[in-house]
């Protein structure tokens, strides 16, 4: 069965640049989107389509795709970025969500 | 502005129903450009899709593989909300369920509104 497959916890010092993965077939057919998850808090869209970002979304955040993998990078990583993200794409049946990966901001 | 709001019970016991409603203001729920999703997050399995229904000249439903045998996801035009029920439920079920809406197109799922989350537990 198709599935996206993301890094471990991640961590990243204040102010640098991380990079996080998501691998799936899916993604031979399908851009990654990709989310931010704070406790008690609902996902935020923060990545769409090829490289979009929804209005108000920081430019530090941006996206790439390559074949099977998607990336999302933060550039200057601030405090606040402390959180689970996730990646999801369509498939031939629904939609798939990464596993998530914790970013830890130190 | 889109919203979203959701209403439901936090407990339910084990080998009953859950069932949880999503109202939306801001959209329509037949929409012809939206999908209509319900979606869960736990500590074990993360982002967790459940399924949809949208409307395109008439009504589609899909399904995740984990829950196809015992979900249904119906919509309600003349309340403009959408409704996830999910039987025969056991601990396992426990999380954070969240309605959301799709906007992307057929390459890209995109969630950009979603509710704010009920926490359901399944416990007797």
């Amino acid at each position: 069965s198709s599935e996206l497959t993301q890094d471990p916890p991640v961590s990243v010092a204040l102010g640098q640049t991380v990079r996080i993965t998501c691998q799936g077939d899916s993604l031979k057919t399908y851009y990654a989107s990709w989310y931010q998850h704070k406790p008690g808090q609902a996902p935020v869209l923060l990545m769409f389509g090829k490289n979009n970002r929804p209005s108000g979304i920081p430019g530090r955040f941006s996206g790439s795709n390559s074949g099977i993998t998607a990336s999302l990078t933060i550039t200057g990583a601030q405090a606040e970025d402390e959180a689970d993200y996730y990646c999801n794409s369509r498939d031939t049946s629904g939609i798939l969500f990464g596993g998530g990966t914790k970013l830890t901001v130190l | 502005q889109v919203r979203l709001q959701q209403s439901g019970p936090g407990l339910v016991k084990p080998s009953q129903t859950l069932s949880l409603t999503c109202a939306i203001s801001g959209d329509t729920v037949s929409s012809n450009s939206a999908a209509w999703n319900w979606i869960r997050q736990s500590p074990s399995r993360g982002l967790e899709w459940l399924g949809r229904t949208y409307y395109r000249s008439k009504w589609f439903n899909d399904y995740g593989v984990s829950v196809k045998s015992r979900i249904a996801i119906t919509a309600d035009t003349s309340k403009n909300h959408f409704a996830l029920q999910l039987q025969s439920v056991t601990p396992d079920d426990t999380a954070v369920y969240y309605c959301a809406r799709d906007q992307g197109d057929i390459w890209t799922s995109k969630f950009d509104f979603w509710g704010q989350g009920l926490h359901v537990t399944v416990s007797s």
